[in-house]
């Protein structure tokens, strides 16, 4: 079972440059996510999907776009990258309530 | 984040207990985790405990919760290398956000 897939794995990105982060999952879940992750904060949530079609902001969306392309796919959009958004990426994905959420193996981006 | 608050950093020694503590501010959180992160890697859960229960016990790990404190801590027991990662404590009261706390380092040494 591959889970939850994210890609790229490593992203260098020049400050005003946008890219797509890609997720995908296998597990037929309902909810997905995205979160960051910064030395000393934790993970916040940027994004989730509750369900195929609906997306809502989390802690941190500003800079940010989401899509829920259907079931299986959570995309993240940075349209003009700062230095601020220099961070570990996690998408997640879960069945929906408070069942277990499975994690990607992340995405390092840093936007110099 | 800011509802969940855990101590940055934690080493034992091998074959010791290891205990991580977290504290909490909704009183609403009906679900509590421990999630562990291994270098390069994503977070697995560990193990949850409901809001009604007052200890969980799996193997070598003990999850103890005081819902009167909003305290929740882990003990690994006889620790080994293994356990060497970053443990994070979060909470749902939800359907669908989870808050995490910064997350404790755990370096066991030999």
């Amino acid at each position: 079972n591959a889970g939850v897939t994210q890609t790229p794995k490593f992203q260098v990105l020049k400050t005003g440059q946008s890219m797509t982060l890609q997720c995908a999952q296998d597990m037929n879940h309902n909810s997905m996510y995205w979160y960051r992750q910064d030395p000393g904060m934790g993970l916040r949530l940027i994004y989730y999907s509750a369900s195929e079609g609906t997306t809502d902001k989390g802690e941190v969306p500003n800079g940010y776009n989401v899509s829920r392309l259907n079931k299986r796919e959570f995309s993240l959009r940075l349209e003009s990258a700062a230095p601020s958004q220099t961070s570990v990426y996690f998408c997640a994905s879960s069945a929906g309530g408070t069942t277990e959420a499975f994690f990607g193996q992340g995405t390092r981006l840093t936007v110099v | 984040g800011e509802d969940v608050e855990q101590s940055l950093f934690l080493s034992v020694r091998e074959g010791d207990s290891s205990v991580i503590n977290c504290t909490y501010t909704d009183s609403s959180s009906t679900y509590l985790y421990w999630y562990k992160q291994e270098p390069g890697a994503g977070l697995q859960l560990l193990t949850y405990i409901f809001s009604n229960m007052d200890m969980k016990q799996d193997q070598r790990l003990t999850v103890l919760l005081n819902k009167k404190d909003k305290h929740l801590s882990l003990r690994i027991a006889d620790t080994q290398t293994g356990d060497s990662a970053i443990y994070f404590c979060a909470e749902t009261s939800n359907d669908y956000k989870l808050s995490f706390g910064a997350g404790t380092t755990v370096t066991v040494r030999a």
